[in-house]
Order: structure tokens, then C-alpha cells, then sequence
């Protein structure tokens, strides 16, 4: 089945560094990668997504890429800042994305 | 535009009873998915319905059911509770294959 291991699970930055947060998954079918952020008490929100003919895309300091032969991606944000703590998940879809399978998430802590 | 919604926020229950939670999408949006969360298991899909039809399902037991009705509004419905199902449940809806927008939850505490 659909396995999806994400690493680190906590990840302490100084502010104005950068953070990587990788993803690994199994099903060679996968074909939507998002990436998804959860602040305390508040809903997952999307941050940035790629599909898999596609093998970087970029939205100002958020950045993900995408090495399917390897099946992993990563999320790169530069210039951190302290409202970018949170949790982060990444996820996998198939066929559509009519399902999701996440990361077990990543804790970020954006210190001062 | 209105998000997800999802009512209620917050729900205890006692073991045994049954609860449902009820979510309504984005307007024009279509395809609705439920998620369980929690500390231990992380974000778990459930099921999904596109068209008042079930596409995809988890792999969560039978207690755990939905439905969709004609205006894409769903409801997920958990029979017999059990402690375990102590969860942030999370409906989420898209228009397109892709771009998955959560609600805010609702977060069931069974006692």
C-alpha cells in the first residue's frame, strides 16, 4: 500500500536560515505531491503542490522539488521567519488525488 | 467565497453512542474527503464522495460510514464510539483533481 515517511519530525531554525523538510514514498503511481502546513488548534492548509511532470516549482520563499526515479521531494523555505512555525505535512495522491496519504509531519520551530 | 465549514466544533460522546458530523464544501465544489487526526496516527483518509457516490474508502471498520447528499454536502457518521475514536475529524473539499481545502475540524472527545 501507500507509504509516505517524512524527516525530520522536529526541526529548530534561526530565523532568517533555511529549512528542508523530505518526503519519501513507495507507490510508483503517485503522481500529485502537496505539502500542507497546521498551525496550532487550526485546519492544514495548503502551502504548495507539484505533479509529478513537473520537477521544481517555487511561490516566493517556499520551494518544492520532485526526483520521481528516487521517489522523494522536498520542501525549501528560505529566509525563515517566525510565524512560519508550525506543523508540516507532505502527502501523496493517485489517480486523480482522490485520496491522500500523509507524512507523519514535521514540527518547525523559527527561533528569534 | 465561504470555506469548508464543518459543524459541530467540538463534541464529547459517551462510549458506546454514535455521533455525526456534517461538512459543508466549497460552493461548486464537488468531491468531499474525510480525515481523522491524531497525535499518534497522524492524518488518516477515510472516505470520499464525488456525486452523492462513495470512490474511495480507508481502511477504518465498518462503524465508521458517510454520505453525500445532491448539494455535495456531507455527513460522516461513527457508530458503537470507542475511546480510540477520540479524533480532530477533518472534511475536505476540491474542485478538480487537485487542491484539497480542509475545514476546521471537528474535534471529538469519547468518554
Amino acid at each position: 500500500g501507500e507509504n509516505v515517511e517524512q524527516h525530520p519530525s522536529t526541526l529548530s531554525v534561526q530565523e532568517g536560515d533555511s529549512a528542508v523538510i523530505k518526503c519519501t514514498y513507495s507507490d510508483s503511481a503517485s503522481n500529485y505531491f502537496p505539502w500542507y502546513k497546521q498551525e496550532l488548534g487550526k485546519r492544514p492548509q495548503l502551502i504548495i503542490d507539484i505533479r509529478s511532470n513537473v520537477g521544481e516549482k517555487k511561490d516566493q520563499r517556499i520551494a518544492v522539488t520532485l526526483n520521481k526515479t528516487a521517489k522523494h521531494f522536498s520542501l525549501h523555505i528560505t529566509e525563515t521567519q517566525p510565524e512560519d512555525s508550525a506543523v508540516y505535512f507532505c502527502a501523496e495522491g493517485t489517480g486523480g488525488g482522490n485520496k491522500l496519504t500523509f507524512g507523519t509531519g514535521t514540527q518547525l520551530k523559527v527561533e528569534l | 467565497k465561504a470555506g469548508v465549514t464543518q459543524t459541530p466544533r467540538y463534541l464529547i460522546k459517551t462510549r458506546g453512542q454514535q455521533v455525526t458530523l456534517s461538512c459543508s464544501p466549497i460552493s461548486g465544489h464537488r468531491s468531499v474527503s474525510w480525515y481523522q487526526q491524531t497525535p499518534g496516527q497522524g492524518l488518516q483518509f477515510l472516505f470520499e464522495y464525488f456525486s452523492e457516490t462513495q470512490r474511495n474508502k480507508g481502511n477504518f471498520p465498518g462503524r465508521f460510514s458517510g454520505r453525500q447528499f445532491s448539494n455535495s454536502r456531507s455527513e460522516m457518521n461513527v457508530s458503537t464510539l470507542e475511546l480510540g475514536d477520540s479524533a480532530l475529524y477533518l472534511c475536505a473539499s476540491r474542485v478538480d483533481s487537485y487542491g484539497y481545502t480542509f475545514g476546521s475540524g471537528t474535534r471529538l472527545t469519547v468518554v
